[in-house]
């Protein structure tokens, strides 16, 4: 396939335990960005990426948050210790730089 | 701080058309977004406006910006059963991928 990829497209925890959710970007993107939308709401922008580097991290919204891309292509967003407020569909996204965002289908994370 | 807003839901009938409002913040954004979210599927981009435009026409789309209002709009020319969805403005915060998505308006079209 040629688009985003994003696993697990849903997962379920329990309060407390660590998940770790993966993006696949559009080979030869450079940017990739990860978003959080909680229901009934637009999606919140979280961490930027350009290459390897995190180039915005602002929107992450604790310390509990962290995203890595350490081959400038997959990323994968770790959250610590969590709780039942970090339930919401993250999406990741990527692109070339010429102003279009493709974004994945998102991983719907249910904390218990 | 301030949020993008839109109205949360909009009903309209198969072959009419379809209006839908924003009010985004900054006076300075350079592009404006729609996107579409149907379910299942991820975000996509449908269209966007630069900001020295007052209208863009895309087939059956018409996109028009007041920015002395910041405002907004999205209309869908003879709407189809196909455009049912969620759609979603958005503007750039500091830079031209990070966005400022508002809440949607969730559009559902009858027969």
């Amino acid at each position: 396939g040629a688009g985003v990829s994003q696993t697990p497209s849903n997962k379920v925890t329990e309060k407390g335990k660590y998940v770790e959710l993966r993006c696949d970007p559009i080979s030869g993107h450079t940017a990739l960005y990860w978003y959080r939308q909680s229901l009934g709401q637009g999606p919140e922008f979280l961490i930027y990426f350009q290459g390897t580097g995190a180039a915005d991290d602002s929107g992450l919204p604790n310390d509990r948050f962290f995203a890595v891309r350490p081959e400038g292509s997959v990323s994968t967003l770790k959250i610590q210790r969590t709780e039942r407020g970090d339930s919401a569909v993250y999406l990741c996204a990527s692109s070339d730089n010429t102003g279009e965002l493709f974004f994945g289908e998102g991983s719907r994370l249910t904390v218990l | 701080g301030e949020d993008v807003e839109q109205s949360l839901f909009l009903s309209v009938r198969e072959g009419d058309s379809s209006v839908i409002n924003c009010t985004y913040t900054d006076s300075s954004s350079t592009y404006l977004y729609w996107y579409k979210q149907e379910p299942g599927a991820g975000l996509q981009l449908l269209t966007y406006i630069f900001s020295n435009m007052d209208m863009k026409q895309d087939q059956r789309l018409t996109v028009l910006l007041n920015k002395k209002d910041k405002h907004l709009s999205l209309r869908i020319a003879d709407t189809q059963t196909g455009d049912s969805a969620i759609y979603f403005c958005a503007e750039p915060l500091d830079s031209w991928g990070k966005l400022q998505f508002g809440s949607g308006t969730q559009v559902v079209v009858t027969p």
